[in-house]
Formats: structure tokens, C-alpha cells, sequence
């Protein structure tokens, strides 16, 4: 498979504990992009990265959240001191930006996490 | 501010009925629009994009400026459409990210 990469597929921690999740884009993508999405809610915007530069980034990513990506391949989000409202599913996605041209955005599986 | 509304959280059809599935957007601008599909247990995919004015297992979905609309539609639905869809708009400039609505679940029962 190809595809847009997620690990893990599902994480529980403790109230307060760090997590990480890590994105594998496609191959050959110069745009990776993390979501979150809640129950009966369409993905939220987190933040975005072109190569290695982070671009944007949505008011919903707290000080609590950083995301990078070192060397503009895969990236990693870590969630600190994590609060039972980020219990969510954390969704990967990685397309190939070119200039004039429409965006075809493609999405992991996402990184279920529940925070207890 | 850039918005997309899909009034319907739920959608239940017969099979071989037609289905439209509504989306409107906010964008102060020209917005590209999509629609991306959920089937049960895969991830979300794309189903069209404006842009391309292509038909997608039978669906369309044509751009209305003037209501600000991208409704997606089906002449006979099949059980296997059954998911969950997102309207989706980003901003004209390549890889810009994408807005989605909160979706709406389509149903199609025999």
C-alpha cells in the first residue's frame, strides 16, 4: 500500500501523559497536512507543511500541540499533558501542490486517540 | 469567513430513488470544491472536485455561484453508496487546505 501511513492506529493514555503520532506521506508529496476529527464532525484543519516549512497553523492547535517535519518526508504531531477533550481521531493527509493546478488531497486511515 | 454547511446529518433512500445530498459553502473568493466519500472501515477519499466536471460512480455535482451551492447528486442510488460524505472547499491556490463540512450520513436500504 501506497498510501497515506498512520501509526498508531489507536493510542489510550492517561490524563496529563505526552503522546506522538507519526504521518507517512506519499511518496513524492511536498504538502503533508494534519486534521482532527470528533465524533459527528467533518476533519478540522490543524496544520499544514510544505516540504519541511510549516505554513499554517489553525487556532484549534493549542501551545500543547507541536507538529514537525524535519526533513520534509514523514512528520510527527505530539499532544503534552493530554485533556480528555483531545480524545479524537487524528487524521494524516499529503498532496502534490503545483503551481496553477487544482489539489488532490489524500488521507490516512488516522490515529484514534482516547484520553482516559 | 469560509464556510461549508451540509444541512443534513442524515440521509435515507431506497434503492434505485434519487439522491441529492446538499452543500453549501461561504468563501470570499473562488473556492475549488470537492466531495470526499467514507465508506464503512476505509479512509476518505475523493470523490470529485468541480474542477474536473466528471460523473464518479454515477454521482455529479455541478458549482452554482449563484446560491453558492455544490449539491451532490445521484439519478438511482445502490446499496453500496451507502456512507458517510463531506463537501469540502479550499482555496484556488494549489495545496491550500481543505474546509469540510460536518457531513452527511447517505443510506440506501433495498
Amino acid at each position: 500500500d501506497t498510501g497515506v501511513s498512520q501509526n498508531p492506529r489507536h493510542k489510550i493514555t492517561k490524563r496529563g501523559q505526552n503522546v506522538t503520532f507519526r504521518c507517512d506521506p506519499i511518496s513524492e508529496h511536498n504538502r503533508l497536512y494534519w486534521y482532527r476529527q470528533t465524533l459527528g464532525q467533518g476533519p478540522e484543519f490543524l496544520t499544514y507543511f510544505q516540504n519541511e516549512a510549516q505554513l499554517e497553523k489553525s487556532r484549534l492547535l493549542s501551545d500543547r500541540f507541536s507538529a514537525e517535519r524535519p526533513k520534509g518526508s514523514f512528520s510527527t504531531l505530539e499532544i503534552q499533558r493530554t485533556e480528555q477533550g483531545d480524545s479524537a481521531m487524528y487524521l494524516c493527509a499529503s498532496s502534490l501542490a503545483r503551481t496553477g493546478s487544482g489539489n488532490t488531497i489524500y488521507f490516512g486511515e488516522g490515529s484514534w486517540l482516547t484520553v482516559v | 469567513a469560509q464556510r461549508v454547511t451540509q444541512p443534513e446529518k442524515l440521509l435515507s433512500v431506497f434503492k434505485g430513488a434519487p439522491v441529492e445530498l446538499k452543500c453549501n459553502y461561504s468563501y470570499s473568493g473562488s473556492p475549488e470544491l470537492f466531495w470526499y466519500v467514507q465508506y464503512s472501515r476505509q479512509r476518505l477519499q475523493l470523490l470529485l472536485r468541480h474542477i474536473s466536471r466528471e460523473s464518479i460512480k454515477g454521482f455529479t455535482a455541478d458549482l452554482n455561484k449563484g446560491e453558492t451551492s455544490f449539491h451532490l447528486k445521484k439519478p438511482f442510488a445502490q446499496e453500496e453508496d451507502s456512507a458517510m460524505y463531506y463537501c469540502a472547499l479550499s482555496g484556488h491556490q494549489a495545496g491550500t487546505a481543505l474546509i469540510f463540512g460536518k457531513g452527511t450520513t447517505l443510506s440506501v436500504s433495498s
